[in-house]
């Protein structure tokens, strides 16, 4: 069956823009994170969603992230006015119980 | 503080021989311990996990690991590693209502043939 998509592969931004990131996950998956991993290091949970809310965004490092869910399957995470320190792999996993959790392929962020 | 640690950034084996690979962990109650595999341009692939049980855990791959509650370790072992093992591991621990994962640092695997 088909895995999580996240889209776009790559994003190339200039630094002050907006950027939004899409994850696709797998269909009847309730909980969604979002991990960012930087060059040289294993990624770092920013959030997570149980259905439509995020019932824990404690790894969001600024108030310029910003994730949703709206309809408890795909979710956005958004980043404004982005930051050179913003570039990395950003990385999602859903899961149907709260034990395993499946990566999608990442969505590359560069910030110029 | 939660947390995992890789010693080993970087191991290089020759294909045929055993692996090793190192993991500790820190963690305030029963963890669930992951080991994920990542190639270049892909996904994490889980390889295998522990939640509770019977403390060596068979995975994909060849792979297995054995969880020492003593010693706070999860290593990861493969008895011969072949050409396509080369990758990046990474080590995780989760668990709690969330089970938000908590990555080492990861090891870099070479294969020499």
């Amino acid at each position: 069956g088909a895995g999580v998509s996240q889209t776009p592969s790559n994003k190339v931004t200039e630094k002050g823009k907006y950027v939004e990131l899409r994850c696709d996950p797998i269909s009847g998956h309730t909980a969604l994170y979002w991990y960012r991993q930087s060059l040289g290091q294993g990624p770092e949970f920013l959030i997570y969603f149980q259905g439509t809310g995020a019932a824990d965004d404690s790894g969001l490092p600024n108030d310029r992230f910003f994730a949703v869910r709206p309809e408890g399957s795909v979710s956005t995470l958004k980043i404004q006015r982005t930051e050179r320190g913003d570039s990395a792999v950003y990385l999602c996993a859903s899961s149907f119980s709260a034990n395993e959790q499946f990566f999608g392929p990442g969505t590359r962020l560069t910030v110029l | 503080a939660q947390s995992v640690t890789q010693p080993d950034i970087h191991i290089t084996v020759s294909e045929g021989a055993s692996l090793e690979l190192r993991c500790n962990y820190s963690y305030g109650a029963t963890p669930y311990l992951f080991w994920y595999v990542q190639s270049p341009g892909q996904g994490l692939q889980l390889l295998l996990k522990y939640f509770s049980g019977d403390t060596l855990v068979q995975g994909i791959k060849g792979f297995e690991a054995e969880f020492k509650r003593s010693q706070s370790s999860f290593n990861l072992r493969k008895p011969s590693v072949h050409w396509s093992d080369a990758a990046e591991y990474f080590c995780a621990v989760g668990g709690g209502a969330t089970n938000k994962l908590i990555f080492g640092t990861g090891t870099l695997l070479a294969v020499q043939p």
